[in-house]
């Protein structure tokens, strides 16, 4: 597809399973973000992933939450151990396409995963 | 961190009406984007723009870097554009993009 897909699009979980929200970016972008919204919120930034470079972690909440990216695409960003607070829409975004000398280019979001935590 | 404010937080207008959205920020950006978050959820980029004027259709936006802040422009309101509208800003510290707090704009038939 031609937008950034993210998978399940709903997510209901028990206190204290892990739990793991799967992204697919664009084709082609190099960068790729994660971001948390709880309900009627903004955007909490969590981690980032550009190309081979480390990626800036300094978003997420707690050391139950990890991310991985996989050859420089697909990523999984997993939550151990979850808690109620943890409910919130998880959303993907990519940027970079392949050829642009600046990095800050356009954002494009995925339509989320939506977490309940019972 | 950088700090991101929009107003107003919540907007109601007449179909046909004309507003101004607000984004100040509290240091020098390199990356600034406007979205629009439809009802569904769905976020939208609407612009890059970290300086100048940019239009496109019945919205516009301009950010004078210096002064630090941003202006979303709608036009000729519709139903549709109803949401929500945020700001997110990049500092030349950080890689990631800082979300303000968000615009809820209702447009009433």
């Amino acid at each position: 597809g031609a937008g950034v897909s993210q998978s399940p699009s709903n997510k209901v979980t028990e206190k204290g399973k892990d739990v793991e929200l799967r992204c697919d970016p664009i084709s082609g972008h190099t960068a790729l973000y994660w971001y948390r919204q709880s309900l009627g919120q903004g955007l909490e930034f969590l981690i980032y992933f550009q190309g081979n470079s480390a990626p800036d972690k300094s978003g997420l909440p707690s050391d139950r939450f990890s991310a991985e990216r996989t050859g420089g695409s697909v990523s999984t960003l997993t939550i151990q151990r979850t808690q109620q607070e943890d409910s919130a829409v998880y959303l993907c975004a990519s940027s970079y396409p392949r050829g642009e000398s600046s990095y800050n280019s356009p954002l494009h979001f995925g339509n989320g995963t939506r977490l309940t935590v019972t | 961190g950088i700090q991101v404010e929009q107003s107003p937080p919540d907007l109601i207008l007449q179909e046909g009406a004309n507003s101004t959205l607000r984004c100040n920020f509290s240091d020098s950006v390199n990356n600034l984007q406007w979205f629009h978050q439809n009802p569904w959820g769905q976020l939208i980029n609407l612009f890059y723009i970290p300086s100048g004027t940019k239009q496109n259709g019945r919205l516009s936006a301009t950010t004078v870097a210096t002064e630090r802040y941003s202006l979303l422009y709608i036009s000729s309101s519709q139903t549709t554009d109803s949401g929500v509208y945020f700001c997110a800003v990049r500092d030349t510290g950080r890689r990631a993009l800082t979300f303000g707090s968000g615009t809820r704009l209702q447009v009433q038939p």
